[in-house]
Formats: structure tokens, sequence, C-alpha cells
């Protein structure tokens, strides 16, 4: 019962270092997604995907880059980390459209520090 | 675009009593699936309780129960009999059925739950 797997966990970086924090679903979803989340604002959209080859901008996108070669994998990539992207990440797949009756399930969520 | 408002930063219960949370959300669609997350200290975001539009029935789950009013706009979370667990960030959130949206989920900014022993 793997769901969603996010790595890693916890994550400090300094301004300017680039990483990836890994998403990965077992449950065959067609749509994949990240949200960050930050104190008084909820979870806000940064990229998502409806299948593999595609993805497009939430709410938040600068400063990201996502790509979907597969339909298990969406990885979330930080160019050149800042401060302001100090956050919790989160992952989160579902079926497509009516399917499944609309649930995302969501990762353990990453904590990323920028200094 | 959709939204949804929630406008209790911070919600305080004793413990077994009853405690409601409000929610509001705009969007001109007539078919979706509104949603109740918990998310605990340990961050993990939990689904607590589902609603499809088209249901006129208000979906309960154990001591978890909504009030959907659709004319509205409004999605209210009852929490009867509350315990310590209880105690968490709750978000409401909002996610299209056909398709708007791309089928994203738009989330409140929360409501923290304490319970008083």
């Amino acid at each position: 019962n793997a769901g969603v797997t996010q790595t890693p966990k916890f994550q400090v970086l300094k301004t300017g270092q680039s990483m990836t924090l890994q998403c990965a679903q077992d449950m065959n979803h067609e749509y994949m997604s990240w949200y960050r989340q930050d104190p008084g604002m909820g979870l806000r959209l940064i990229h998502y995907s409806v299948g593999a080859g595609i993805t497009d901008q939430g709410e938040v996108p600068n400063g990201y880059n996502v790509s979907r070669s597969t339909t298990e994998d969406f990885p979330l990539r930080l160019l050149s980390a800042a401060p302001s992207q100090t956050s919790v990440y989160f992952c989160a797949s579902g079926r497509k459209g009516t399917g499944a009756n609309g649930e995302l399930f969501f990762g353990e969520g990453s904590r990323l520090t920028v200094l | 675009a959709q939204t949804v408002t929630q406008s209790q930063p911070e919600m305080s219960v004793q413990e077994a009593e009853t405690v409601t949370l409000s929610c509001t959300y705009d969007t001109s669609e007539s078919d979706y699936y509104l949603f109740w997350y918990k998310q605990p200290p340990s961050r993990q975001m939990i689904l607590v309780i589902r609603q499809e539009a088209y249901k006129q029935q208000n979906a309960t789950e154990n001591r978890f129960s909504v009030n959907f009013q659709k004319a509205a706009k409004s999605f209210s979370l009852k929490i009867s009999d509350s315990q310590l667990g209880d105690a968490a960030m709750y978000f409401c959130a909002y996610r299209s059925r056909n398709g708007g949206s791309q089928g994203n989920l738009i989330f409140g900014k929360g409501t923290k739950l304490s319970v008083k022993p």
C-alpha cells in the first residue's frame, strides 16, 4: 500500500542551489499535482499534470519546473532556490474527471528550508 | 475561477462538545465535489468527508457530518462528541467533476481547531 511517495521529507538548501523533489504513485492515476503550504495561505497549486507528457502551470509556478515522462512519476525541480521557496510541499494524485469519487491522495509532505 | 473561503482561522471546542466549521465557495459549475481534509501535526492530509454536488443528502462519516447548501454555496463541517485527536488544521476544498480547472483541488486557507480537555 505505497500510495503516493514523496522524497526527501526534509531538505535544507542554500540560496541558488538546485534540487528535485521526487513524487511517485502506484495507483495508475492520470492526474498528479504539486502544492506548497505556507502559514495562513492554505495549499496553493504549483504545477499539475493530467497524463504522461502533459503538464501545466498552477497558481504559483515561478521558480519551479516539472516533467511527466511516466504515469507513475512527477518530479518537481527547483532551479535556483530562493528563501521565498521555504515551504512544505505536497504531491497529490487522483483519477481524472469523474473517476473514483474525485478524491486526491496526498504524499506525506516535504519540508524545504532555503537559507 | 473557483474560490473557497474559510472565515474562521481558529476555533476551539470543549472535549465531548459539538463544533461547526464554516466554508463557502464560489463557482459557476453545477457538478463538483466538496471535501474536508484534516491535517494533524504530523502534516499528513487526511480525507474526512466528501460531498458530491448532485446529491442532496448531506454526507456523514461517524462523528463528522456536513451541511451542504448548494444554492447558498455553503459547506460546513460538524464534529460531534469532539475528541482530543480531532485537534488539527481543517481544510475545505473544491474539485470540479467534469474537468473544469483540469480537475485541480482548490483549497481554503484552513481552520485550526483546538480541543480542550
